[in-house]
């Protein structure tokens, strides 16, 4: 597609919930990122899909996060037991092969609240 | 490993006023380094970037430049205008992601 498209673009859900998350990329680029970013602070790195391995997943806080990606093209980052700390935004980005050259294209994020 | 200083915000200025965002960096290698902004309501955007010392890199009236021996990369407008309210942020590359720096708030009033 024309940019990186994320859905839902916001999600209320009760505490011990289970959410998903769902980005889809642009088409052809190969690299794909998760990140959160809580009320008034930075960008919190999460995960890294190239194609649809994740040779970086350094940045998953807990056990209840987990993420994949198929066909080279969408991607879903799941949180099981929502907890009230899990509220933020997440972010998807994607990018070529070498983003220090192209940098990232972001989605709008999906805004997340666990009541 | 890689990480990106910046500017504490808020930062509030006038109209047409002189607008300097500071941004230092510590990094192994040679990074590129980019700015992004996050207008109210929207997702980031790609503002400017440079890939090696010295570059220039500049958009919509913006400018930085890639200084390696002040590990810097300070983003300067000449003449704000209210639409430029936003949330800025810094960020280098490594070899496949980017770090982020914290962000500054800058608000711009008529």
């Amino acid at each position: 597609g024309a940019g990186v498209s994320q859905s839902p673009s916001n999600k209320v859900t009760e505490k011990g919930k289970d959410v998903e998350l769902r980005c889809d990329p642009i088409s052809g680029h190969t690299a794909l990122y998760w990140y959160r970013q809580r009320l008034g602070q930075g960008l919190e790195f999460l995960i890294y899909f190239q194609g649809n391995s994740a040779p970086d997943k350094s940045g998953l806080p807990s056990d209840r996060f987990s993420a994949e990606r198929t066909g080279e093209s969408v991607s879903t980052l799941t949180i099981q037991r929502t907890q009230q700390e899990d509220s933020a935004v997440y972010l998807c980005a994607s990018s070529l092969a070498r983003v220090r050259v192209s940098g990232y294209t972001f989605g709008s994020g999906t805004r997340l609240t666990v009541v | 490993g890689n990480s990106v200083t910046q500017m504490e915000g808020p930062v509030t200025l006038s109209e047409e006023a002189f607008l300097t965002i500071n941004c230092t960096y510590t990094a192994t290698g040679y990074p590129s380094l980019f700015w992004y902004v996050q207008y109210p309501g929207e997702g980031l955007q790609l503002l400017l970037k440079a890939t090696k010392a010295d570059d220039k890199g500049s958009n919509k009236g913006f400018e930085a430049t890639y200084r390696k021996e002040t590990t810097s990369f300070h983003l300067e407008k000449g003449s704000v205008q209210v639409s430029d309210s936003a949330v800025y942020f810094c960020a280098l590359s490594d070899d496949y992601k980017l770090s982020f720096g914290a962000g500054t708030t800058v608000t711009v009033r008529a």
